[in-house]
């Protein structure tokens, strides 16, 4: 069975960092590439970041680039997603995802998220 | 960035009827577009992608259709179960984006 477990959510202050995890189990981890998606409280889904699952091949949102980096460690089956300058925007539950088809096509296997909240 | 736009915005049906949702988007993405079903407190569900082809232990009472800039996920006969919200998604450029959702509700 996949699954797929973040951590790392939690209270930020404006300015501020914080680095989400997502371990993943049930999968051969290296050869599928890997997102983050987010919501917002009462809001619809924004892809946020990709990565490959070998090359480190990645993508950002505008969003979000230049202030949060994904990266991935092979060895222990986890995904991150490190997120600095942090705004009152960014508050959002933050889901991994398995890319589905393709690199950053499809999402078919999801983390049950983590809250991430941005606030003074 | 493509722009994705789900109409309605809300479906109002009872068990038993069709509903019939649309996505379009703002330039072509050719088949490159699913569909998810998001219900209260849960991660979001991979129903259709490539427009009409159904994900693994999808139900057939789910189906989409479309090509270009116009979708449709059509779901025959509403179960109980499938009262939540719905989002498109393409795949054609980047960033990846989402449309803001269709709300399927009992009426």
């Amino acid at each position: 069975e996949v699954q797929l477990l973040e951590s790392g959510g939690g209270l930020v202050q404006p300015g501020g960092s914080l680095r989400l995890s997502c371990v993943v189990s049930g999968l051969t981890f290296s050869s599928h590439g890997m997102s983050w998606v987010r919501q917002a409280p009462g809001k619809g889904l924004e892809w946020v970041s990709v990565i490959s699952g070998s090359d480190g091949n990645t993508y950002y949102a505008d969003s979000v680039k230049g202030r949060f980096t994904i990266s991935r460690d092979n060895s222990k089956n986890t995904l991150y997603l490190q997120m600095s300058s942090l705004r009152a925007e960014d508050t959002a539950t933050y889901y991994c995802a398995k890319n589905f088809l393709g690199f950053g096509y499809y999402f078919d296997y999801w983390g049950q998220g983590t809250l991430v909240t941005v606030s003074p | 960035e493509i722009v994705l736009t789900q109409s309605p915005g809300t479906l109002s049906l009872s068990p038993g009827q069709r509903a019939t949702l649309s996505c379009r988007a703002s330039q072509s993405v050719s088949n490159y577009l699913a569909w998810y079903q998001q219900k209260p407190g849960q991660a979001p569900r991979l129903l259709i992608y490539d427009a009409s082809n159904r994900a693994t232990g999808i139900p057939a009472r789910f189906s989409g259709s479309g090509s270009g800039t116009d979708f449709t996920l059509t779901i025959a006969s509403l179960e109980p179960e499938d009262f939540a919200v719905y989002y498109c998604q393409q795949r054609s450029n980047w960033p990846r984006t989402f449309g803001q959702g269709t709300k399927v509700e009992i009426k």
